[in-house]
């Protein structure tokens, strides 16, 4: 059973474009929501996370919504960059163990 | 980068040998986990560690054992290798509940 569903799958964006990823969640314990940026040969990396209390938060490029009720989220990159091209994951936690249930990933392509 | 060493990082194995993964930590955290990372799951939960010999079982825990001896490493390992078992596996760490999760930079292994 799939609790964080993640689309697309991947994502092609032309440089200075808007790159939005999305995912839904089943569990209302899940309190912790966090996107991960993972590039070949690495591990994920914390890119940006948001706690159910707040509908946005935003740091530099990276925005998140949060929408409690529809129990969805998302990642905006602003202004995307070749950089940026990465598989992105969502991912959810419950208070319990802190234990991170991802997403599918979505592999983010970003052509100059 | 937070200091997570994972070894090794590529292995490969015949069907039916035992094969174990060292995840070792110098940042003195509580929490260590264990996912794997195929294509279409994203990352998913192993099992995961509490405490010196505190551990649990994750969502795909068949076939794997883990043990923690000492607060900086944590073992996993497949007591019988089997083709399934083939993929990326990182080890994560966590200092506290809420807190950001550090991934190391993974083992890809390969059971023939």
């Amino acid at each position: 059973q799939q609790q964080v569903k993640q689309s697309p799958q991947s994502l092609i964006v032309q440089k200075g474009g808007i790159s939005i990823i999305n995912c839904a969640y089943e569990n209302t314990a899940f309190d912790y929501f966090p996107w991960y940026q993972q590039v070949p040969g690495k591990g994920p990396a914390l890119l940006i996370a948001i706690r159910p209390d707040v509908s946005e938060k935003k740091e530099g490029r990276f925005t998140i919504s949060f929408n409690k009720s529809a129990k969805q989220f998302s990642l905006h990159i602003m202004d995307s960059q070749p950089g940026d091209s990465a598989t992105y994951f969502c991912a959810a936690s419950k208070p319990s163990y802190g234990k991170l249930t991802f997403g599918q990933g979505t592999i983010l392509t970003v052509h100059p | 980068d937070a200091g997570i060493t994972q070894s090794p990082r590529h292995k490969v194995t015949e069907t039916g040998t035992p094969v174990t993964l060292r995840c070792h930590q110098t940042e003195n955290h509580r929490y260590m986990y264990w996912y794997r990372q195929d294509p279409g799951h994203g990352l998913r939960l192993i099992h995961y560690s509490y405490g010196v010999k505190d551990t649990d079982k994750g969502e795909v825990s068949d076939g794997y054992s883990v043990s923690r001896s000492k607060t900086e490493d944590f073992l996993l390992t497949l007591e019988s290798a089997t083709s399934s078992q083939t993929s990326v596996y990182f080890c994560a760490i966590r200092g506290g509940i809420g807190t950001e999760a550090f991934f190391g930079q993974g083992t890809r292994l390969t059971v023939v």
